[in-house]
């Protein structure tokens, strides 16, 4: 069966300072990735999907950037954190095609 | 482009109260149309979907029709139980099934 991994659970960040947070899956190939971002009183918003290896969509300009190294990872980075960056961050993955996705359990991100 | 726009909430019933959430959606094409559900502390998990016009989706004692006519998913349930407390997403796939685009989450709250 498929699962997806996603950490930290939870961290705190000084303003300025980097960061990385992976997502990987497993049991499935090729799948569609997506970073979203859960904002209070801002929904879900989706920050960037990756339809293969090296393959990047962003929906939204802003701090941040992400990977996709390999078939499986998705890497959601950024070189100065803002306070604005604070937020609950979503990891998904699809099947090619569908919009079906599943969420990873989620990292909260305090940036101060 | 894609968007979807659901109603604001809280929204707090007692239990066994109708329940309905609003869903309208912006799309080009054929796009295919989800109700997620996040309970606390938790990541997303699909509660229906529905991939075309006049398709009903159902799941746990919640239904909604896709309504191209009107552009809209309605999601409802005769019934809710203290355990429907979450928050509810709308969302969207692209035609292609790439990206998956979320309304801002309902808030539903029931107490017994």
């Amino acid at each position: 069966s498929q699962t997806i991994h996603q950490w930290p659970a939870t961290l705190v960040q000084p303003v300025g300072s980097p960061l990385s947070l992976e997502c990987t899956v497993e049991g499935t190939s090729n799948p569609n990735l997506y970073w979203y971002r859960q904002a209070a009183g801002r929904g879900l918003q989706l920050l960037f999907y990756s339809v293969g290896i090296g393959q990047i969509s962003s929906e939204v300009p802003q701090n941040l950037s992400a990977s996709r190294p390999q078939d499986r990872q998705f890497i959601l980075s950024s070189k100065k954190l803002l306070l604005s960056d604070s937020g609950f961050y979503l990891c998904a993955w699809s099947p090619g095609g569908g919009g079906l996705a599943f969420f990873g359990q989620g990292t909260r991100l305090t940036v101060v | 482009g894609n968007s979807v726009t659901q109603m604001e909430g809280p929204v707090t019933l007692s239990e066994e109260a109708f329940l309905t959430i609003n869903c309208t959606y912006t799309a080009t094409g054929y796009p295919s149309l989800f109700w997620y559900v996040q309970y606390p502390g938790e990541g997303l998990q699909l509660l229906l979907k529905a991939t075309k016009a006049d398709d009903k989706g159902s799941n746990k004692g919640f239904e909604a029709t896709y309504r191209k006519e009107t552009t809209s998913f309605h999601l409802e349930k005769g019934s809710v139980q203290v355990s429907d407390s979450a928050v509810y997403f709308c969302a969207l796939s692209n035609q292609a099934g790439t990206a998956l685009i979320f309304g801002k989450g309902t808030t539903l709250s029931v107490s017994s």
